[in-house]
């Protein structure tokens, strides 16, 4: 498809575990950010890549938390050693190089977490 | 630090009726503001934006922001709501840099019969 694909839609692991978020961008779109959306809240800024620079991960909650991106391709959020309050849907967003940008970011669908 | 407030976690509006969704933000410098729509079981879409020129600025399925300075707000407003609209709507804020977009925690928008 032509839009941000996000991988699992739904995951539910044991506190403690480890899991990994998958997104896919719009091809040729070099920004990609990632966003963290609890129940009833606001979305919270996580981690932010543009093309080669060193992302932003100023939004990262702690260091349990990572995140990869491969070029200007996909990318992987990881949280290791779950926690209940992790739970919450994970949202990857996408937009075009800044020479061309509009200020319009393009959503996934989510990869919904539940701790258990 | 930027922030977002919007006031009005649900508003309830019967079908043709005008609404308006809240939004304000705090910044010391210039910003770029957004709303989004969450239509139920998908992911956010942009709604409308404001850059630059014209502080009214007109989004998609009939919708309107108007970019006050002065009171740090960009309120939402449609003059007659669909069955359709209902949908969660973000507020969303972004520096000159377009790094961090900051969001609001969402109104949701419930249009009745």
């Amino acid at each position: 498809g032509a839009g941000v694909s996000q991988s699992p839609s739904n995951k539910v692991t044991e506190k403690g575990k480890d899991v990994e978020l998958r997104c896919d961008p719009i091809s040729g779109h070099t920004a990609l950010y990632w966003y963290r959306q609890r129940l009833g809240q606001g979305l919270e800024f996580l981690i932010y890549f543009q093309g080669n620079s060193a992302p932003d991960k100023s939004g990262l909650p702690s260091d349990r938390f990572s995140a990869e991106r491969t070029g200007e391709s996909v990318s992987t959020l990881t949280i290791q050693r779950t926690q209940q309050e992790d739970s919450a849907v994970y949202l990857c967003a996408s937009s075009p190089s800044a020479g061309r940008y509009t200020g319009e970011l393009f959503f996934g669908e989510g990869s919904r977490l539940t701790v258990l | 630090a930027q922030s977002v407030t919007q006031l009005d976690s649900q508003v309830p509006v019967f079908e043709e009726a005008p609404v308006e969704l809240r939004c304000n933000y705090s910044s010391s410098v210039s910003v770029y503001l957004f709303w989004y729509v969450q239509y139920p079981n998908q992911g956010l879409q942009l709604l409308l934006k404001y850059l630059s020129g014209s502080t009214l600025v007109k989004g998609i399925n009939g919708f309107e922001a108007e970019f006050n300075k002065s009171q740090t707000s960009f309120h939402l407003r449609k003059p007659s709501v669909h069955i359709s609209d209902t949908a969660e709507y973000f507020c969303a804020v972004s520096g000159a840099n377009f790094n961090k977009f900051y969001f609001g925690s969402g109104t949701k928008l419930n249009v009745k019969p």
